[in-house]
Order: structure tokens, then C-alpha cells, then sequence
């Protein structure tokens, strides 16, 4: 079983839609991270988040992190094709110790 | 480039042959770690080092598996008696000194393993 469950799995979108990611767990994590691999590449780090409630923006990406420190989404406006990849969110359970990715999601956007 | 380096990018060896992954963490970065993706997967923590020293190895399988930090030189993921379902990207990260650290990682590109 996975330790952070994300959801959709896949997503295929028109340029232009927005979506959104979802991150879940029922455990706490001291913080989360969100990260952007394309095909051949490593990940990519977008973001992290600390505090329970907090919002991070980066331009077209909202990044939510829950009140309770277990959950996380990622919103994207206006998709475009270049957004395309795999995204991962990563929690850190032991301040810096290890992360624990979730299976991630691929987004396709389609022009 | 002061990025994570890894090498060999890509690495073919025949079932029962050894594979060496090098991983040289960011300049001023003393601790590393290695994980594994499947295709279309996330990534799987196998194991944390610091120079001379392994931290956490939970995720390292119990067999065949190895892995190294010397003082001086790359951190070294070996495999011995490799099978096929050892194909895989391996992936190195590295991190700064921790105290107050949120974790973040910086990712090499990886070095994709196909065992015959």
C-alpha cells in the first residue's frame, strides 16, 4: 500500500482546461513536496509546503497544503502543452530524513 | 555544472552480472540518497547515506544490494548477480546538511538499468 495515494493516475486535457492533483495520506508529514519528472529525466522540485493551511503560487500553479498536514493538491490554470510530464508529491515524515513519494500522476495536455 | 551528476546514464548487463551506479552529490551537499522507479512509477527510497556512513538502508533489499559513501569520491549503488527485474532508473539525490531542513531533494538524471 502506498503511504501517499495520488489521484487521477492519468489525465489527458485540451489546452486551456484547468485540473487539479490530489495528494492523500493518514499520516503527518513536517513537510511536502511537489515535483515535475519528464520522460528521461530526474525530478524536478516545483515546491515545498510546511504549514498546515498554507497556499503556495507559481504563476499558473496553486499548491495547497491541508490544515492537518496530510494532504496536498496541485491546481493548474489554463493548462498548456508544456506542463506535460509526470507529477510527484513527496512527504518528509523525519524533517529531511527521507522522503516518501506517491506513485504520481501523469498529466498530458494536449495543444 | 554543479548538479548531482550520475553515471553510467544507461547501463546494460546480462542476468548474473554486476552493475556499479556512481552518483557525485551537489557541491557543499554531504548527504545522499538512492531511489528506484519503475516505469510509469513513483519513486521508492532505497537507501540514505552520509560520507562513511549508512543512515537508513529500509528500503535496500537484503540481497545482492550495496551501497557506499566514501570519504573521498561518488556514492556507489552496486548490484551483484543482477536480474531482469532489476531494470530500473535508479535515481541519486543529494541534500544539504540538515538542521531546520524541509527535505528538499535535488535529483541527478538517473541511470537507467536493463538487465538481458
Amino acid at each position: 500500500t502506498q503511504l501517499l495515494e495520488q489521484s487521477p493516475q492519468f489525465l489527458s486535457i485540451q489546452e486551456g482546461e484547468n485540473l487539479t492533483v490530489y495528494c492523500n495520506s493518514s499520516s503527518v508529514f513536517s513537510s511536502l513536496q511537489w515535483y515535475r519528472q519528464e520522460p528521461g529525466e530526474g525530478p524536478v522540485l516545483l515546491v515545498t509546503v510546511v504549514t498546515g493551511g498554507e497556499v503556495k503560487k507559481l504563476k499558473r500553479l496553486t499548491f495547497q497544503f491541508g490544515d492537518a498536514r496530510k494532504d496536498s493538491s496541485l491546481h493548474i490554470t489554463a493548462a498548456q502543452p508544456g506542463d506535460t510530464g509526470l507529477y510527484l508529491c513527496a512527504g518528509d515524515m523525519e524533517y529531511g530524513n527521507k522522503l516518501v513519494f506517491g506513485a504520481g500522476t501523469i498529466l498530458r495536455v494536449k495543444s | 555544472n554543479a548538479g548531482v551528476m550520475q553515471n553510467p546514464r544507461h547501463l546494460v548487463r546480462r542476468r548474473g552480472q554486476e552493475a556499479r551506479l556512481r552518483c557525485s552529490p551537489m557541491k557543499g551537499h554531504s548527504h545522499v540518497y538512492w531511489y528506484r522507479q519503475l516505469p510509469e512509477e513513483g519513486l521508492k527510497f532505497m537507501v540514505y547515506l552520509q560520507k562513511e556512513n549508512i543512515i537508513d538502508e529500509s528500503g535496500m533489499p537484503k540481497e545482492r544490494f550495496s551501497a557506499e559513501f566514501p570519504k573521498e569520491g561518488p556514492s556507489i549503488l552496486r548490484i551483484q548477480q543482477v536480474v531482469r527485474g532489476d531494470s530500473a532508473a535508479y535515481f541519486c539525490a543529494s541534500s544539504p546538511p540538515q538542521g531546520g531542513s524541509t527535505g528538499e531533494l535535488f535529483f541527478g538524471e538517473g541511470s537507467r538499468l536493463t538487465v538481458l
